[in-house]
C-alpha cells in the first residue's frame, strides 16, 4: 500500500522569504503522479503543483517548484518570494499511474500549516 | 463559471441518525470523489463515481454509500452516524474517469456528530 509522510506539522516563514515544506511517499510503483494541494482557511483545496514521476525535470508554477528525488522518494515543495496569501495547510498527495489500475484516488499526506508572517 | 458545490455548508446530527450529502460537479465534469477529513487530517478518499458507476472505494464501513445522477451529480449517505463520523467531507470532481487532470475540491460539509 502506498502511504505519504509529511514530518513537518506547522512552518513560518518571513514575508518574502523561501520555505520548503517535506514530504517522503512509498510506494512500489514504478509509474504515478505526485501533487501538492493548498487548503486555506476558507478550506476548498487547489492544486499548487504536480509532477509525473517518469519525467526527470521538476516541475514548476511561479513561485512554486519542487524538488522530486525519485530514489529516494522524496518530493519537497519550495515556495519562494512568500506571500501572506500563501498561508494555508499544504498537503502532498500520491495517485497511481492509469496503467497501474488507478482509480482516480488520492493518498494524502497530515498536512503541514504554514504561517506566512509579515 | 460555478465551481464544485455541496450542501449543506454545517450540519449537526446525533449518534444513529443518518446524514445525506449533496455535491454538484463543475459543468463538464463526470467524475465525482468523496473524501473525509478529520480535523488536523489529511483527506481520506470514500468513493470515487464515473458515468453513475462507482469506480474506486476506500475502507470505510457499509453505512456509507453514494450514488451519482444522469446529471453528474453525487450524493453521500452516511447510516447510523457514530461520534467518529466527525469531519468535513469533501467533494472533488474532474473531466474523465482516472484522467491525471485537475481534480476540483469543493469547500466541503462540516458533518458534527453529537
Amino acid at each position: 500500500a502506498q502511504t505519504v509522510t509529511q514530518s513537518q506539522p506547522e512552518m513560518s516563514v518571513q514575508e518574502a522569504e523561501t520555505v520548503t515544506l517535506s514530504c517522503t511517499y512509498d510506494t512500489s510503483e514504478n509509474n504515478y503522479y505526485l501533487f501538492w494541494y493548498k487548503q486555506p482557511p476558507s478550506r476548498q483545496m487547489i492544486l499548487v503543483i504536480r509532477q509525473e514521476a517518469y519525467k526527470q525535470q521538476n516541475a514548476t508554477e511561479n513561485r512554486f517548484s519542487v524538488n522530486f528525488q525519485k530514489a529516494a522518494k522524496s518530493f519537497s515543495l519550495k515556495i519562494s518570494d512568500s506571500q501572506l496569501g500563501d498561508t494555508a495547510m499544504y498537503f502532498c498527495a500520491f495517485m497511481k499511474h492509469v496503467r497501474s489500475g488507478n482509480t482516480g484516488k488520492l493518498i494524502f499526506g497530515q498536512g503541514t500549516t504554514l504561517q506566512v508572517k509579515p | 463559471d460555478a465551481g464544485v458545490t455541496q450542501s449543506p455548508t454545517h450540519l449537526i446530527k446525533t449518534r444513529g441518525q443518518h446524514v445525506t450529502l449533496r455535491c454538484s460537479p463543475i459543468s463538464g465534469h463526470k467524475s465525482v470523489s468523496w473524501y473525509q477529513q478529520v480535523l488536523g487530517q489529511g483527506p481520506q478518499f470514500i468513493f470515487q463515481y464515473y458515468e453513475k458507476e462507482e469506480r474506486g472505494r476506500g475502507n470505510f464501513p457499509d453505512r456509507f454509500s453514494a450514488r451519482q445522477f444522469p446529471n453528474y451529480s453525487s450524493e453521500l449517505n452516511v447510516n447510523a452516524l457514530l461520534l467518529g463520523d466527525s469531519a468535513l467531507y469533501l467533494c472533488a470532481s474532474r473531466w474523465g474517469s482516472v484522467a491525471t487532470g485537475e481534480l476540483f475540491f469543493g469547500e466541503g460539509s462540516r458533518l458534527t456528530v453529537l
